[in-house]
């Protein structure tokens, strides 16, 4: 069974910075990679799909890195501002027919400081 | 139209009550999906809606009853839930096409059982 981590789970850095967000996978048979932003009490929006081809993927001030030979996503933001403060969600796509839904890891909480 | 809604925002109900989640989407989107969200969790998924045709999550209590009425919208009956059934639940909907099947969700309901 496949499964997601992310590390940290807790990340709190001043404004300005910039900041690597981590998430591993066991499988490396993945269909794509999506990052997601939450924030409390909210759905999810979606920040970044890799698909299992591709490399990395960029928007804004955010990228996202895939490995899939060694099971690794990062999400590198640049320039970190108090808006950026949420939980980050990585999920995995396991099967292209879509019939598996994603599996998700357990997020990493964000605050940036004023 | 690039959004999925849901309604209601917030819903409580009793044991013993029958209410139906609904969520819409207009993007030509072929998949929908129903996720279960607990406090501090990530998402579950429950249902998984494929050009109309659903792939069951074995685990999804029968108090719980998907619909796909068409393309655009599904329906999440319910009846006869447990207080542990309070969660957000989140509705998400993808193209599933050669580009990698990116998945975006609704803003969700926030359910409470008593």
């Amino acid at each position: 069974k496949q499964e997601v981590t992310q590390i940290p789970a807790a990340l709190s850095v001043p404004e300005g910075e910039n900041l690597v967000l981590n998430c591993s996978f066991t499988d490396s048979a993945i269909y794509n990679l999506q990052w997601f932003r939450q924030d409390p009490g909210k759905g999810l929006t979606s920040l970044l799909l890799i698909q299992s081809s591709q490399r990395e993927q960029t928007s804004g001030r955010l990228n996202a890195s895939l490995d899939k030979s060694s099971g690794r996503s990062t999400l590198y933001i640049a320039a970190s501002q108090p808006g950026d403060s949420a939980t980050y969600l990585c999920a995995l796509e396991i099967s292209g027919g879509g019939a598996d839904g994603l599996t998700f890891g357990k997020g990493t909480h964000l605050i940036i400081q004023p | 139209d690039t959004e999925v809604t849901q309604t209601p925002k917030h819903l409580v109900m009793g044991m013993t009550n029958k209410k139906s989640l609904k969520c819409e989407q207009h993007m030509g989107h072929r998949a929908m999906y129903w996720y279960k969200q607990k406090a501090k969790k990530p998402p579950e998924l429950m249902f998984v809606y494929s050009y109309e045709k659903l792939s069951i999550n074995e685990s999804v209590p029968s108090r719980f009853s998907p619909e796909c009425p068409n393309s655009s919208l599904l329906n999440l009956h319910l009846h006869a839930l447990q207080p542990e059934d309070s969660a957000l639940y989140l509705c998400a909907s993808s193209l599933r096409d050669r580009w990698g099947n990116e998945q975006f969700f609704g803003p969700g309901t926030r359910l409470t059982v008593l």
